[in-house]
Order: structure tokens, then sequence, then C-alpha cells
């Protein structure tokens, strides 16, 4: 049983407003992970990390930053939502190491802005 | 680079049907590969995975077998329930560093009583 935690799991937001997505993992993992999920389902790295203070951006470019100061702890940071970032947001984390590839995910968070 | 295609949804079936969902992939080198599952209103979960040609993972009556002649991993149940109805993904691993998985664009699964 994966041990990662999102919160808050629903969000409404009006425009400009600064927010921050929490994501928890007690499993000691390395490796975090956000992805952006579309109403169309597929699924974009937008962050990841290697370990406490390394952060690099994903595949898919986005207005958010996130920031790696405990193993546990990956929070990904809106400084001014607009409705063009309304998507579920997904954490993930894996251990590190060949053949440790498996990615562990998160709950979830449905993120709404007005 | 590397890419991940899955057969196209949705996906409905009658309980105690046979399912195959189609999965093909492009890769360099020997990627992991793994189906993930998302229920309604959850994160995903991994279902199964293998990690070199020729081997099955297989978890929950589920089962995908890593073909690499035919860059393939499709997964398959003998006989549905309506509690499989979900998403399904395909997805490999590449790369060292970040091990960062590569999805296919998920297939919605539906399954009537």
């Amino acid at each position: 049983e994966a041990d990662i935690y999102q919160t808050p799991r629903y969000l409404v937001i009006g425009t400009g407003k600064k927010i921050t997505l929490e994501c928890s993992q007690t499993m000691g993992h390395d490796k975090m992970y956000w992805y952006q999920q579309d109403p169309g389902m597929e699924l974009h790295l937008i962050h990841y990390s290697y370990g406490v203070n390394s952060t690099e951006k994903g595949d898919l470019s986005s207005e958010s930053t996130v920031s790696r100061i405990r193993t546990e702890h990956f929070p990904l940071t809106l400084e001014s939502a607009r409705p063009s970032h309304t998507s579920q947001y997904l954490c993930a984390s894996s251990v590190a190491g060949a053949g440790q590839e498996t990615q562990y995910f998160g709950p979830g968070t449905r993120l709404l802005v007005l | 680079g590397n890419s991940v295609t899955q057969m196209e949804g949705p996906v409905t079936l009658s309980e105690e049907a046979f399912l195959t969902i189609n999965c093909t992939y492009t890769a360099t080198g020997y990627p992991s590969l793994f189906w993930y599952v998302q229920y309604p209103g959850e994160g995903l979960q991994l279902l199964l995975k293998a990690t070199k040609a020729d081997d099955k993972g297989s978890n929950k009556g589920f089962e995908a077998t890593y073909r690499k002649e035919t860059t393939s991993f499709h997964l398959e149940k003998g006989s549905v329930q309506v509690s499989d109805s979900a998403v399904y993904f395909c997805a490999l691993s590449e790369g060292q560093g970040a091990q960062k998985l590569v999805f296919g664009q998920g297939t919605r699964l539906t399954i009537n009583p």
C-alpha cells in the first residue's frame, strides 16, 4: 500500500488567487512528480524532482512552480490562478535505482478556477 | 522519442465478457512496461508491470505479456466484472535519473451488468 497524500482534494478559486497544492509521501522515496490530467484523461508531466533541492520542468510547459525542501514534501504553487489552470493535478513518487521505475500516485487534486 | 499508443475508447462490455485493451510502444533501449488503472475520482494505481521481454505481469485476473517482437503489451482479462469499470493507462519507463513514465492516452472501460 502506497502512502502518498494530496490536499486539498477539491478546490474552487477565483482568478488571480495564489494557491498551493500539497503532496506528501511517507515512503522515503527520492523521486517525486507532478502530472496534469486534462478532461480527455491524458497525463502530462509538468515537474519532477530527483531529491531534496532538486527540481526539473517536465514535458508540458506549466506556469506553476515547485519546491523540494524535505524528502517527503513536494508542493506545487500557482502564483496567479487562471481558468486555463482548471484541471486535475496528480502527484507521484518512486524509489531511486535501476528496475525501480514504479510510480505511486496520490488521489489527486481537482482544481476549478472561475 | 518514446511513445505509447493505446486502443481508442470508450470500451463497453457486458459482465463476464473477455477483455482486450491493445497497447503498442516505440522505445529505444529496453524499457519496463506498466498498466495503471484509475477508478472514478481517484489517482492512478499500478495494476501490473513487466520489466523484460517475454515477462508476463498479472494481478486481479488481468494479464499482459511484454512482446518485444511486436512492441506490444496488451491487457487481457478472461471475465470482467462491473467493478472493473475504470480508465486504464499503458505506460513505459524511459531514461535513467528521474525514470520518467510515458503514458498512453488512456482507455475508458465500462462494464454493464
